[in-house]
């Protein structure tokens, strides 16, 4: 499985829309990209997944350029409850999902 | 909504020990697995399971661990002899063929405390 990078950490402030990019340079052809969002002494929890172009939900946006070497997951106006860590992976489905150290997002009054 | 469940929510063990860790996961679904997360460290990948067979396991899943779905609601970790490095947070994790392909809920998690 592709490896994945993204920021260690990012700040924000409440109702900004907040971007995180992950790179995946080696995403093979059956890949999928995923986040997931993980709170203090909680389980992860899916937020949203794309093979290419933009995918929108009630939650987030998900832009994957053609090349799908990169991603950017968009949350818009984050609010206090968005604190958490939020992870990129990719993934082919019904498998084992492989966790990096993910992005801390924490989001000031 | 349907959720996964896990009891109980913190073990506390003595090195040696056996200890059991349960899962309900989502009725419907047919791909189990378990991670962990040892404090302020990443989430792990353990065991995958489907059709009442591991199907992927990591190398932390050594001989000391084992699964089983011994009904057609539970699904259970057991540590046979427990050692310090396996305190960790244990997330139980269900998938279905419905819904988004990578797509799995976690349960909220078994914190294991070994002394």
């Amino acid at each position: 499985l592709a490896k994945t990078t993204q920021p260690i950490s990012m700040d924000s402030y409440e109702g900004q829309e907040v971007n995180i990019t992950c790179s995946h340079n080696n995403i093979a052809t059956n890949d999928y990209i995923t986040w997931y969002q993980q709170f203090p002494s909680q389980g992860p929890r899916f937020i949203i997944q794309g093979y290419k172009t933009k995918v929108t939900n009630e939650v987030a946006s998900l832009f994957i350029p053609a090349d799908r070497k990169s991603s950017t997951l968009s949350l818009p106006r984050v609010s206090l409850s968005d604190t958490a860590v939020y992870y990129c992976l990719v993934a082919r489905g019904y498998n084992k999902l492989i966790f990096g150290a993910g992005t801390r997002l924490a989001v000031h009054p | 909504e349907p959720e996964v469940t896990q009891t109980p929510s913190h073990q506390v063990t003595q090195m040696g020990q056996e200890v059991i860790l349960r899962c309900v996961p989502i009725s419907n679904h047919l791909y189990f697995y378990w991670y962990r997360q040892i404090l302020g460290q990443k989430v792990e990948f353990l065991v995958s399971f489907y059709n009442n067979e591991i199907s992927e396991k990591s190398e932390i899943f050594d001989d000391q661990f084992s699964v089983e779905r011994p009904d057609g609601s539970n699904f259970t970790l057991k540590i046979r002899s427990t050692k310090l490095e396996d305190s960790a947070m244990y997330f139980c994790a269900s998938s279905s063929t419905e819904g988004s392909y990578n797509e799995q809920f976690f349960g909220p998690g078994t914190r294991l405390t070994v002394l």
